[in-house]
């Protein structure tokens, strides 16, 4: 069965450094997402993708966030400059189609920033 | 803007015994609902979804949902619980407006399945 995955699982990076989460989203979908989950709390969205543009972002992802398609089959988050509170995991998720359908989610990447 | 709550942080059940995990929402026009697994350090799998037609849906894992409009509601019900079922469960929704609308997610609730 087609899967998002993720890579790396976890990734430890020093304050300040810059990071790039990697997903392979489903191969026939058309809508990309990326969520993150600070542990033990809810799962919050960060940016949604079509069309090779964001459709929409929340208060989140600020400037210090970039998303980029740089081929036809990866998506990526990119984290400038990270911060203590970036600590999360991220979620990677495409659907097939828009509204009325499911999002499949990747396994996440455990992020830990020191 | 759209909002889903989950009041129970946690739910307990014993094995064998049906349970419900509740879900309210809230959003402009019609809904489409959604209820997901989270089973630890593991990602989110779909577990069911209302987009129109029948109130009761049914998906994965013998689990059910009631959708119930006019309380805004959209309850998880499974007959008989197992004491695999014990994990997280986040309801979600997505608006109608925007072809690549976000889910918006509860808080999530725990279940508890015990023998």
């Amino acid at each position: 069965e087609p899967e998002v995955t993720q890579t790396p699982s976890h990734q430890v990076t020093q304050m300040g450094q810059e990071v790039i989460l990697r997903c392979v989203p489903i191969s026939n979908h058309l809508y990309f997402y990326w969520y993150r989950q600070i542990l033990g709390q809810k799962v919050e969205f960060l940016v949604s993708f079509y069309n090779n543009e964001i459709s929409e972002k929340s208060e989140i992802f600020d400037d210090q966030f970039s998303v980029e398609r740089p081929d036809g089959s990866n998506f990526t988050l990119k984290i400038r400059s990270t911060k203590l509170e970036d600590s999360a995991m991220y979620f990677c998720a495409s659907s097939p189609r828009g509204q009325g359908t499911e999002a499949f989610f990747g396994q996440g990447t455990r992020l830990t920033v020191v | 803007a759209q909002s889903v709550a989950q009041p129970e942080d946690q739910v307990n059940v014993a094995e064998g015994n049906p349970l419900t995990v509740k879900c309210t929402y809230s959003v402009s026009g019609n809904p489409y609902l959604f209820w997901y697994v989270q089973y630890p350090n593991r990602g989110l799998q779909f577990l069911l979804k209302y987009i129109t037609g029948d109130n009761l849906v049914k998906g994965s894992y013998g689990f059910e949902a009631e959708f119930n409009k006019s309380q805004t509601s959209f309850h998880l019900k499974k007959p008989s619980a197992l004491v695999s079922d014990s994990a997280l469960y986040f309801c979600a929704v997505r608006g109608p407006t925007g072809t690549a609308s976000k889910l918006t997610f509860g808080t999530g609730t725990r279940l508890q399945v015990t023998l």
